[in-house]
């Protein structure tokens, strides 16, 4: 079985850039989630879509942060601006179904720098 | 809201060392429990999990306990090995939402 795949697994731009990521779940998995996993902390969950619908994105800074899911398949996590906050490694998850027994599988996860 | 304390690392031992990673909840309902590894370059990997109150999840010679009564699902493993260094995070579940711990390094010298 194909894990989540997600690409570019590094990107390094500049402050007030834009850099799109993108997530490919595990095949039949309703349920992909987006998290910024800053250095030494543990992962911090930005949005959650159940197919192509959000149901939760209370942490997204949505003023410079958006993402989409339109096919309820792939789904891409844009910046714009990036600020140097913004630096952190985005992991990308899927599971079967929500809830406390939706068993969540990772990404490899792309590690951006913004200078 | 829910929330997840795990011991601060590092942590560092030497091959065949008894483990311990303290790891505390607070939750209003009735959560799942996981241990996820995060070996080097990689993402996170499910190690073990428990879902409700006495179960033992246990994988690769890791295990934990959920215990109710104290709020901890401390992870333990009798003879550690240096393929096991790696960041090993405590996560809770509970409806939609999953809350991770801070994460504990741990390095396992020869």
């Amino acid at each position: 079985e194909a894990g989540v795949a997600q690409s570019p697994r590094y990107k390094i731009i500049e402050k007030r850039q834009s850099v799109a990521f993108w997530c490919n779940p595990i095949s039949g998995h309703a349920t992909l989630y987006w998290y910024q996993q800053i250095l030494g902390q543990g992962p911090k969950l930005l949005i959650q879509f159940q197919n192509n619908g959000v149901v939760d994105d209370s942490q997204l800074p949505k003023d410079r942060f958006s993402a989409e899911r339109l096919k309820g398949v792939d789904s891409t996590l844009k910046i714009q601006p990036a600020k140097l906050e913004d630096s952190a490694v985005y992991l990308c998850a899927s599971s079967l179904g929500r809830g406390r027994l939706g068993e969540q599988y990772f990404g490899p996860g792309t590690r951006l720098t913004v200078t | 809201g829910d929330s997840v304390t795990q011991m601060e690392g590092p942590v560092t031992l030497s091959e065949e060392a008894f483990l311990t990673i303290n790891c505390t909840y607070t939750a209003t309902g009735y959560p799942s429990l996981f241990w996820y590894v995060q070996y080097p370059g990689e993402g996170l990997q499910l190690l073990l999990k428990a879902t409700k109150a006495d179960d033992k999840g246990s994988n690769k010679g890791f295990e934990a306990t959920y215990r109710k009564e104290t709020t901890s699902f401390h992870l333990e493993k009798g003879s550690v090995q240096v393929s096991d260094s790696a960041v090993y995070f405590c996560a809770l579940s509970d409806l939609d939402d999953m809350r991770f711990g801070a994460g504990t390094r741990l390095t396992v010298k020869p």
